[in-house]
């Protein structure tokens, strides 16, 4: 099974609509996050998360929000999605108490159309 | 302002020869560095890091940090048609919550 998986890996949606990206992870680790990728743009954080109670704004939250629902858990909503959050959603983990040098490891990715 | 930057290709080179990646980044307290390789579609996947000047080698893989010209580079050797994809720096910042920023990718593409 996946160390890390997101629900739904598809999504076509209406302007408007309110929508919910899930997470879930198996590896035990502290720190959770959500990107989007955009075509030339790479991967830009969203929200991270270093534990249940600590959530943080990344470079573009705007029209965005999340819970962390639990260590293995945390969800992504769009609460009135629009055409320009048409993306690939990556979440990611990582376990954070080796300084820098531990890597990120994501989930299979949420392709979310918004039309 | 916090920026990794990638040329973002097409890079080609036939099969069996040196691929040369590059990545440049604009923050100094940056402290570790990562390369991952991504598959269209697909998610990253972790190549291999550095935090240390100089070189560190993973099989076929190179990874070369020069801090003091901030710069971090990756080479493929040998490299093979399954290499093509797109390959991303991230850069490990401690005053940005450790958090990493990525470069927008450079497309690798690997000609039999």
């Amino acid at each position: 099974d996946a160390d890390v998986t997101q629900t739904p890996r598809n999504r076509i949606t209406k302007t408007g609509k309110r929508i919910m990206l899930e997470c879930s992870q198996t590896k035990g680790h502290d720190r959770m996050y959500w990107y989007r990728q955009d075509p030339g743009l790479g991967l830009r954080l969203i929200y991270y998360s270093f534990d249940v109670k600590d959530i943080n704004k990344g470079e573009i939250s705007d029209g965005y929000s999340v819970s962390r629902q639990a260590q293995a858990k945390f969800s992504l909503s769009l609460e009135s999605a629009i055409p320009n959050q048409t993306a690939l959603y990556f979440c990611a983990t990582r376990r954070g108490r080796n300084g820098g040098t531990d890597t990120q490891y994501f989930g299979p990715g949420t392709r979310l159309t918004v039309l | 302002q916090k920026e990794v930057e990638q040329n973002s290709g097409p890079l080609s080179v036939p099969e069996g020869a040196i691929a040369s990646l590059n990545c440049t980044y604009s923050d100094r307290g940056s402290q570790s560095f990562f390369w991952y390789r991504q598959y269209s579609g697909k998610s990253p996947e972790l190549i291999m890091f550095i935090y240390s000047n100089g070189d560190k080698e993973d099989g076929r893989f190179t990874a070369q940090l020069n801090k003091a010209s901030q710069y971090v580079s990756l080479l493929i050797r040998d490299s093979q048609p399954s290499d093509s994809a797109t390959y991303l720096c991230a850069v490990n910042l401690a005053d940005y919550g450790q958090n990493f920023v990525f470069g927008p990718g450079t497309r690798l593409s690997v000609l039999p």
